[in-house]
């Protein structure tokens, strides 16, 4: 079974400045999807990001980017000039398209501070 | 979302009463998913369709079954609430074909079983 693992519960970061959270996933598959939601504090479940397996190069959205290592299963989500309105959960979510599923993380919290 | 509605937003019931939480949709998407959010459990999924009459059980299944007799609605049923079932709830669609593009989720509903 597919499982993932967000090893850093709560992070801060000063605004401004830039911040790595951590994801790794174990997963037999060579074809799969991994996400990155955000969850601020009003509940709502934000696609941030995501990444296809087969394709080498790292996805980008904005300030948002990832640094996918297939090798490695690991999955890190990159922050730059963090905002106060990037204060939330943060979740890592993996997919086998065959079975098209999100199995997510636990989660990592993140505060900016002013 | 826009696309996504779930009803109702907050939910306070007794232990052993039957609870039916709703989700429905307005792009008459084939996927749907329902979810529980814990802390330091992340999101797991409950049940999920694969259109109408056609569900399946999820990771955390036990205790709740689904139905959809319609495209656009997907009800969740707590039989008999325990306080093991308090949560919030999400509901999700997938916008394109079994999610590789990601999920889109509803607001949740706050469920509290005393």
């Amino acid at each position: 079974a597919q499982t993932v693992t967000q090893s850093q519960p709560e992070m801060s970061v000063q605004e401004a400045e830039t911040v790595t959270l951590s994801c790794t996933y174990d997963t037999s598959e060579n074809n799969y999807y991994l996400f990155w939601y955000k969850q601020p504090p009003s509940r709502q479940m934000i696609l941030v990001i995501r990444q296809e397996a087969y394709k080498q190069q790292n996805a980008t959205e904005n300030r948002f980017s990832v640094n996918f290592q297939k090798a490695a299963k690991s999955f890190s989500l990159k922050i730059s000039d963090s905002q106060l309105g990037d204060t939330a959960m943060y979740f890592c979510a993996f997919m086998k398209p065959s079975q098209g599923n999100l199995i997510f993380g636990k989660g990592t919290k993140l505060s900016v501070k002013p | 979302d826009a696309g996504i509605t779930q009803s109702p937003r907050h939910k306070v019931t007794e232990t052993g009463t039957p609870v039916t939480l709703r989700c429905h949709q307005t792009e008459n998407h084939r996927y749907m998913y329902w979810y529980r959010q814990d802390p330091g459990h992340g999101l797991r999924l409950i049940h999920y369709s694969y259109g109408v009459k056609d569900t399946d059980k999820g990771e955390v299944s036990d205790g709740y079954s689904v139905s959809r007799s319609k495209t656009e609605d997907f009800l969740l049923t707590l039989e008999s609430a325990t306080s093991s079932q308090t949560s919030v709830y999400f509901c999700a669609i997938s916008r394109q074909g079994r999610g590789q593009e990601g999920y889109t989720f509803g607001s949740g509903t706050r469920l509290t079983v005393v």
